[in-house]
């Protein structure tokens, strides 16, 4: 398969706990995008990152989240001290090509819940 | 400001009706793209069209079709004799690049079709 991998599916923290979330984009893809998907609420965007790079993070809060993509090796987008609403699922997606006229590839989310 | 809207958050239609999901994009940028997305109840996202904003030709594929009017900068979406497999979150998108290349998601719709 393919596709864009995120891990895990379902990942649990209590508040103050850190959470790493993996990205590996579509073999050939070196466009990485995150997304933040709150319950019955649309995609928001995080970050985007190329590798080694980030491109755009204008999406992401100025705390405790930060975002990377290594030469080798997924993308992760750690969350630190997590706190309850950071509950939401996390989307990846990846694209052979920069910017808004590539369509993204998504993965299936991490969904994370804070307790 | 640029900004995708999904004014319908719910549409709930009987199996074998048309339905009409409105989008409405705004952006000062003249080259840009419209994706529409689709969520299905298990989760992933999957692309379903881009368009540039050069080519207003509408684009008709099996039951989906979709409307894309620049006067009103608008980009609707029909599904033509629905099914309940069609029942999902449906996503409108503006690709851009300028400003960080990325892609701006609406709230999305939600779609019930019942048999």
């Amino acid at each position: 398969n393919a596709g864009v991998m995120q891990n895990p599916r379902h990942l649990v923290r209590r508040r103050g706990q850190e959470a790493r979330l993996r990205c590996s984009p579509m073999k050939g893809h070196s466009h990485v995008y995150w997304y933040r998907q709150l319950p019955e609420e649309g995609l928001k965007f995080m970050v985007y990152l190329q590798k080694e790079n980030i491109i755009d993070e204008s999406g992401m809060p100025k705390e405790r989240f930060s975002a990377e993509f290594p030469k080798e090796g997924p993308s992760i987008l750690r969350i630190q001290q997590v706190v309850r609403g950071d509950s939401a699922a996390y989307f990846c997606a990846s694209s052979p090509a920069e910017g808004g006229n590539s369509p993204l590839h998504f993965g299936n989310g991490t969904r994370l819940t804070v307790t | 400001a640029q900004k995708v809207t999904q004014a319908q958050t719910e549409i709930s239609v009987v199996e074998k009706e048309d339905v009409t999901l409105d989008c409405v994009y705004e952006t000062r940028d003249t080259t840009y793209y419209l994706f529409w997305y689709k969520q299905p109840p298990s989760g992933e996202l999957v692309f379903l069209i881009r368009r540039n904003s050069f080519d207003e030709q509408n684009e008709i594929s099996g039951r989906y079709s979709w409307n894309f009017q620049k006067s009103t900068s608008s980009f609707n979406f029909t599904i033509t004799a629905s099914q309940v497999v069609d029942s999902a979150v449906y996503f409108c998108a503006l690709g851009l690049n300028t400003g960080g290349f990325k892609t701006i998601f609406g709230a999305g719709t939600r779609l019930f079709v019942k048999a």
